[in-house]
């Protein structure tokens, strides 16, 4: 079945630092793909999203490309805030895979960005 | 517009005791799906619908859990009866028929005891 791998956190950066979240994915079909943030206290998120090969997608100074070459969608940002602490699901959607439009998420990152 | 809104936001019950989880989707949104969260870990699938119908329960344990939405509007999901390792956050989520997008509730954290 379909599958999302994430990098571990928790990921600790200095404020003004490069963000990395690594995201790599198995599907069977041709998956949209999506990156969900969840803040302290709060629900999901949606950040940003891809629906297909070679896409960008980009929201808040957060960007990610859709690799369908290595079944990625690396999150990154080129200087993260303290109030981009948060947990940080790649997921993705794969409705010709008879699923419909659930997602499989992967098992998040938690970023803390101190000042 | 309002968002997908849960109730209650905190439960702690006893084990063996019933409990109860209701959900109010996006308005328009036809698709309704409940998530199950553990801790530390990534939402799963317990349960999609598409108007009123369940097209997707598979993931749902069904000795203890059952969910409804009658009028394919409001759903509820119910445990009964809770085990010691029902404890997560629930969460619902809504998107509109053929869209990926889903918009998710802040979630019913449940606590047994």
């Amino acid at each position: 079945g379909d599958s999302v791998t994430q990098m571990e956190g928790p990921v600790t950066l200095s404020e003004e630092a490069f963000l990395t979240i690594n995201c790599t994915y198995t599907a069977t079909g041709y998956p949209s793909l999506f990156w969900y943030v969840q803040y302290p206290g709060e629900g999901l998120q949606l950040l940003l999203k891809a629906t297909k090969a070679d896409d960008k997608g980009s929201n808040k100074g957060f960007e990610a490309t859709y690799r369908k070459e290595t079944t990625s969608f690396h999150l990154e940002k080129g200087s993260v805030q303290v109030s981009d602490s948060a947990v940080y699901f790649c997921a993705l959607s794969d409705p010709t895979s008879g699923a419909g439009n659930m997602l499989t998420f992967g098992g998040g990152t938690r970023l803390m960005v101190k000042p | 517009e309002a968002g997908v809104v849960q109730s209650p936001r905190y439960k702690i019950i006893e084990k063996k005791q019933p409990v109860a989880f209701w959900c109010n989707p996006i308005s328009g949104h036809n698709t309704l799906y409940w998530y199950l969260q553990n801790l530390g870990q990534g939402p799963e699938l317990l349960i999609r619908y598409e108007n009123e119908e369940a097209v997707d329960d598979s993931q749902l344990p069904k000795d203890r859990f059952s969910a409804e939405r009658l009028k394919g509007v409001d759903s509820t999901l119910k445990i009964q009866p809770a085990e010691l390792g029902d404890s997560a956050v629930y969460l619902c989520a809504s998107s509109r028929s053929g869209n990926t997008e889903a918009f998710f509730g802040q979630g019913t954290r449940l606590t047994v005891v």
